[in-house]
């Protein structure tokens, strides 16, 4: 069973572009959930999707938004990048989004912003 | 709220010694406990997780991890460390409060020495 996947792996941007980051989940899962992990900052939640809809989001700008598709993959876009945006952005999935049910992380995408 | 809090940025072990990592967490309703690992450069791999069953979780690689409700904890332990568990580790925490989002502690980078 294929896991979660993220592209670009890499991605680098100059300040002020506009940066757009994907996840695919494990099949049969319905959220997917995006942190950011940056440097000296830890892992913060950013944004929570289920069923198509935006059911939580963290403590992030507006410019930080997505969304989630029919086939339940989801779009991270992060608008007037600013230097202190670099960071891991992670995507995991899981069944229905309760809050027991194990989050499943995929590998990541590492945005770096000039 | 819920918090994590990850007692130890760094911990550094001899092979084949006593792995300890102490996560104390707050919560206000019952707390689901999850620790994860992430090795370089990857995302984060689900080791065990606490959902209100046995208070004694066994996980993956050897790892196991004991809720505590009186103090607040859910250390995590593996009797003989090999050099393959040097990671950082994460202790998160969800609840039915928390809109299903993780909330991480700030992480432990786990030395093993040979």
């Amino acid at each position: 069973e294929a896991g979660v996947t993220q592209s670009p792996t890499h991605l680098i941007k100059t300040r002020g572009q506009q940066a757009t980051l994907r996840c695919s989940p494990i099949s049969g899962h319905t959220s997917v959930y995006w942190y950011q992990q940056a440097l000296g900052l830890g892992l913060q939640f950013l944004l929570w999707y289920d069923e198509g809809e935006e059911r939580n989001r963290g403590n992030f700008p507006p410019r930080f938004s997505g969304r989630q598709f029919p086939n339940y993959s989801s779009e991270l876009n992060v608008n007037a990048l600013e230097l202190e945006d670099s960071a891991l952005y992670l995507c995991a999935s899981n069944l229905g989004g309760t809050s027991k049910e194990t989050q499943y992380f995929g590998p990541g995408t590492r945005l770096l912003v000039l | 709220a819920q918090s994590v809090t990850q007692l130890g940025s760094h911990v550094s072990v001899s092979e084949g010694a006593l792995v300890l990592l102490r996560c104390n967490y707050s919560s206000s309703v019952p707390p689901y406990l999850f620790w994860y690992v992430q090795y370089p450069n990857q995302g984060l791999q689900l080791l065990l997780k606490y959902t209100s069953a046995a208070t004694l979780v066994k996980g993956i690689n050897g790892f196991e991890a004991e809720f505590k409700k009186s103090e607040t904890s859910f250390h995590l332990t593996k009797p003989s460390a090999h050099m393959s568990d040097a990671a950082e580790y994460f202790c998160a925490v969800s609840g039915e409060t928390s809109g299903s989002r993780l909330t991480f502690g700030e992480g432990t980078q786990l030395t093993v020495n040979p």
